[in-house]
């Protein structure tokens, strides 16, 4: 089955202790993306990768790092969460990157830092 | 820059009702327009998409013209059932890069 999957799905932690939040897609997508939701702001991205080892910053990528080693995974690293990035956090992928794409989503992490 | 803006909800309807949730952009340049939806508990997935102004999408009963003269993208659907009851973002992204806008969500309740 064609999907983005992301571990955890829930998470609480506390204020300084470093986190990775993994992402993961099998349909050998080129694109893939970090978004937080939180209420009364919709997505905002936080993260981009064109391809292995090309990543950008979105639109709130402070606190956050990302790495592209692997076409398949892009995993989601806080090196020292503080309680303001409380989220859901979601991975998407698409197959080339380009605007006419549709991005598939994972499930979602539920984020709380303390 | 570019912003989309949708109507605030919850939208609520009983079974059987006209939906319309409203979406307009503000970009410049022409981008491809998408709506996707989210059921309690899962991930984003996409409704329906056009690319090009004039376009409808269209998917499971609902539909959306591309209106560029009113930089418009409005959602709807003629009958609403009770498992349509989800929150619904109207997107854009230009050419070039999957890099979504969105706009805040709408959610719709729909009643037995």
């Amino acid at each position: 089955e064609a999907q983005v999957t992301q571990n955890p799905r829930y998470l609480i932690t506390v204020t300084g202790k470093k986190l990775t939040v993994t992402c993961s897609q099998n349909m050998n997508h080129e694109y893939m993306s970090w978004y937080r939701q939180d209420p009364g702001l919709g997505l905002r991205q936080i993260y981009y990768s064109m391809n292995v080892e090309v990543t950008d910053k979105g639109d709130v990528p402070e606190g956050y790092k990302v790495s592209r080693k692997e076409k398949r995974n892009f995993p989601l690293i806080l090196e020292s969460p503080s309680p303001n990035q409380t989220s859901l956090y979601f991975c998407a992928s698409s197959f080339e990157g380009r605007g006419t794409d549709t991005q598939y989503f994972g499930p979602g992490t539920r984020l709380t830092v303390l | 820059g570019n912003s989309v803006t949708q109507m605030e909800g919850p939208v609520t309807l009983s079974e059987e009702a006209f939906l319309t949730i409203n979406c307009t952009y503000t970009a410049t340049g022409y981008p491809s327009l998408f709506w996707y939806v989210q059921y309690p508990g899962e991930g984003l997935q996409l409704l329906l998409k056009a690319t090009k102004a004039d376009d409808k999408g269209s998917n499971k009963g609902f539909e959306a013209t591309y209106r560029k003269e009113t930089t418009s993208f409005h959602l709807e659907k003629g009958s609403v059932q009770v498992s349509d009851s989800a929150v619904y973002f109207c997107a854009l992204s230009f050419s070039g890069y999957s890099t979504l806008t969105f706009g805040k969500g709408t959610m719709l309740l729909v009643s037995p």
